[in-house]
């Protein structure tokens, strides 16, 4: 079944750039009719939807985020990215990715970014 | 942005009884393609969420079948009809018939 998994700096400081990868296995990320998702959890608080890829490498934004968010895909090696610019410290939350379709399923573990000086 | 509200946030359930969480939106969710694009996950202590309904009612693959999902236009319900020790987490609405999209603020569940 598919798997997916994060990856990327635990920690970035403030002003600068946030970089995750998402790792696909058990399935290519450029067929079948889904899309990618980043989505973020501060700690202990709810979920947010900072944005998604098709396939056909469209991509949507949250507009609260919209002006610092880039997600991509490099199919040859299954995965999809995210970065997010200038960032502080309401940006530290755990990132997941999951695959969209019927539905957010599944999702990767999460992996936790700190940003802090 | 559709705003999901979430009632109650915390509920508190002995084994073998039912529970029941209310999710509605601000907005219908009732799409022109007959759809209805509601979602409920479960993320269980320190896991991802995991999708349990799909389009209100529809168990996602493998999910037990004492959970159910119904409810139309921006009012939501789910429903467990006998909450089991795995249940314990917290729960989330989404909605995803416009962007971006938005979840309840979730709902806590646990074992009495």
């Amino acid at each position: 079944q598919v798997q997916l998994q994060e990856s990327g700096p635990g920690l970035v400081k403030p002003s600068q750039t946030l970089s995750l990868t998402c790792t696909v296995s058990g399935g290519s990320i450029s067929s079948g009719s889904y899309y990618w998702n980043w989505i973020r959890q501060p700690a202990g608080k709810g979920l947010e939807w900072i944005g998604r890829i098709y396939t056909s490498g469209s991509t949507n934004y949250n507009p609260s985020l919209k002006s610092r968010v880039t997600i991509s895909a490099d199919t040859s090696k299954n995965q999809f990215s995210l970065k997010l610019t200038s960032v502080t410290v309401a940006d530290t939350a755990v990132y997941y990715c999951a695959r969209g379709g019927r539905g957010i399923d599944p999702w990767g573990q999460g992996t936790l970014v700190t940003v802090s000086s | 942005d559709i705003v999901m509200t979430q009632t109650p946030l915390s509920l508190s359930v002995t084994p073998g009884q039912p529970a029941s969480i209310s999710c509605k939106s601000s907005q219908s969710l009732l799409h022109s393609d007959g759809k209805t694009y509601l979602y409920w996950y479960l993320q269980k202590p320190g896991q991802s969420p995991q999708l349990l309904i799909y389009e209100v009612s529809n168990r996602f693959s493998g999910v037990p079948d004492r959970f159910s999902g119904s409810g139309s236009g921006t009012d939501f319900t789910l429903k467990i009809s006998r909450v089991e020790a795995e249940d314990v987490g917290v729960y989330y609405c989404m909605q995803s018939i416009q962007l971006p999209y938005t979840f309840g603020q979730g709902t806590k569940l646990e074992i009495k």
